[in-house]
C-alpha cells in the first residue's frame, strides 16, 4: 500500500506569516491532490498536480510537485484566519486508487 | 457543478445492527469509492469499484462490509453487524475515468454506533 505522510500534523501560525506543509509519498505516482476540510465537512478540492515541477497557485496557497523526490509542498503566504482548516494531500496509485496523507490541522491566530 | 450525493447525512445505530449507506455518484463516472474518516483522523481508503465489481479493497474492508450498485445509479455500502469502532464519517467519491483528474466527494454520512 502506498504510504503518504504529511508534516507537520498540527500547525499554529500568526496571521500574515508564511509557512509550508510537506507531503511525502512512498512510491511512484502520476498525480497529486490537495484538499481542504473544514470541521464536520467534506473534502474541497484545491489543486491537482500532474507532472514533475508543476506549480499551481490560488490566492494565498501555492502547491508544487517534485515527482523525483516524491514530495509535494503547499505554501501559505500571509496567512489569514479563513485559511484555518485541515489540509490533506492525496496520491494516485496504480489501478486508479487514491491514498490520503495524515492531514495537517492549520490554525491561524489573529 | 456536478455532485455526488449521499444519504443519510447522519445515522445512529445500535451495535450489531446492519447499516446501509447510499451514494449517487455523478452519472457518467466509472470509478466509485468509499472512504472512512474516524473523528479527527485521516481519510482511509475502504474500497474501489469499477465495471460492476470491486477493483481493490483495504484491510479495513473485511467480511462485514459489502458494496453493490444494484440499479446502475446508486452505490451502496453495507455494514452487516456494526461495531462501536465503525463510528466514523463515510465518504463516497467518484472519478470519471482513468484519465479523470478530479475526485468528486460527497458530503459524507456520519455513522454513530452506540
Amino acid at each position: 500500500e502506498l504510504k503518504v505522510e504529511q508534516n507537520p500534523l498540527f500547525l499554529s501560525m500568526q496571521e500574515g506569516k508564511n509557512y509550508t506543509i510537506y507531503c511525502n509519498y512512498s512510491t511512484t505516482s502520476d498525480r497529486l491532490y490537495w484538499y481542504r476540510q473544514d470541521p464536520g465537512k467534506s473534502l474541497e478540492s484545491l489543486f491537482v498536480l500532474l507532472s514533475n515541477g508543476a506549480v499551481k497557485q490560488e490566492g494565498r496557497l501555492m502547491a508544487s510537485l517534485d515527482t523525483k523526490a516524491r514530495l509535494s509542498t503547499l505554501h501559505i503566504t500571509a496567512a489569514v484566519h479563513d485559511l484555518s482548516a485541515t489540509y490533506f494531500c492525496a496520491v494516485r496509485a496504480s489501478g486508479n486508487q487514491f491514498y490520503f496523507g495524515t492531514g495537517t490541522s492549520l490554525t491561524v491566530i489573529p | 457543478e456536478p455532485e455526488v450525493t449521499q444519504t443519510p447525512s447522519h445515522q445512529v445505530t445500535q451495535m450489531g445492527q446492519e447499516v446501509i449507506l447510499r451514494c449517487v455518484p455523478i452519472s457518467n463516472h466509472l470509478y466509485f469509492y468509499w472512504y472512512r474518516q474516524i473523528l479527527g483522523q485521516k481519510v482511509e481508503f475502504l474500497v474501489s469499484f469499477y465495471n460492476n465489481e470491486i477493483s481493490e479493497k483495504s484491510e479495513i474492508f473485511d467480511d462485514q462490509f459489502s458494496v453493490e450498485r444494484p440499479d446502475g445509479s446508486n452505490f451502496t455500502l453495507k455494514i452487516r453487524s456494526t461495531k462501536l469502532e465503525d463510528s466514523a464519517m463515510y465518504f463516497c467519491a467518484s472519478v470519471s475515468g482513468f484519465s479523470g483528474n478530479t475526485i468528486y466527494f460527497g458530503e459524507g454520512s456520519w455513522l454513530t454506533v452506540v
